[in-house]
């Protein structure tokens, strides 16, 4: 089964920073991932699908990159309401893996 | 508006059975596959279970094969998840999510305690 791996585990970035996290598939996924936004007892909110695809009222300060194997989530101008658990997914075929995750917090 | 309902979640004993619900509005539910996930405290999340929208085809992760069963019913707009031996590492707090991941319910604990 197809491994995903997310760095790094947690980062502290100031409010206005730019920030980019790292998603790496153990095989090649194409562009079948998804990234996704979760807050303290929150469900999940889908941010990018297909890999670059920005979800329906997600602000475009949230950018996704990548195919194959190696994928980035980059917030511009980070602001205070960024500050969640990320995690990347692969999605098209099953299993649907989820990365472990990247937490973000704000200085 | 697409609503995702979660229920029947609780505190069993390791080895008991459970059932979850999850009814679904706002969108054609038999149109659509169903995915389960879960997410132990503290913990990220895991992918369990997807059904295609016509129950044609269904995929397990491998911590629950053999022991959980997703199925569902269109007539009802329901989808369920079976899970039998239940283990203590079965703690979580359980999603169902439409296909794409879109929308997502808001969960209903599951805790497996003597």
């Amino acid at each position: 089964n197809i491994v995903m791996t997310q760095s790094p585990k947690s980062m502290s970035i100031s409010v206005g920073d730019r920030v980019t996290m790292n998603c790496k598939a153990s095989q090649n996924v194409g562009n079948n991932i998804a990234w996704y936004q979760q807050k303290p007892g929150q469900s999940p909110k889908l941010l990018i699908y297909y890999a670059s695809n920005r979800y329906t009222g997600v602000p475009d300060r949230f950018t996704g990159g990548g195919y194959g194997t190696d994928f980035t989530l980059t917030i511009n101008s980070v602001q205070a309401e960024d500050a969640a658990f990320y995690y990347c997914q692969r999605i098209y075929n099953s299993p649907n893996t989820f990365g472990a995750g990247t937490k973000l917090e704000l200085k | 508006e697409v609503q995702l309902v979660e229920s029947g979640g609780g505190l069993v004993k390791p080895g008991s059975s459970l059932k979850l619900s999850c009814v679904a509005s706002g969108f054609t539910f038999s149109s659509y596959g169903m995915h389960w996930i879960r997410q132990a405290p503290k913990k990220g999340l895991e992918w369990i279970a997807l059904i295609y929208y016509d129950s044609s085809n269904k995929y397990y992760a491998d911590s629950v094969k053999g022991r959980f069963t997703i199925s569902r019913d269109n007539s009802k707009n329901t989808l369920y998840l079976e899970m039998n031996s239940l283990r203590s590492e079965d703690t979580a707090m359980y999603y169902c999510a439409k296909l794409e991941f879109d929308y997502w319910g808001q969960g209903v604990m599951v805790t497996v305690s003597s």
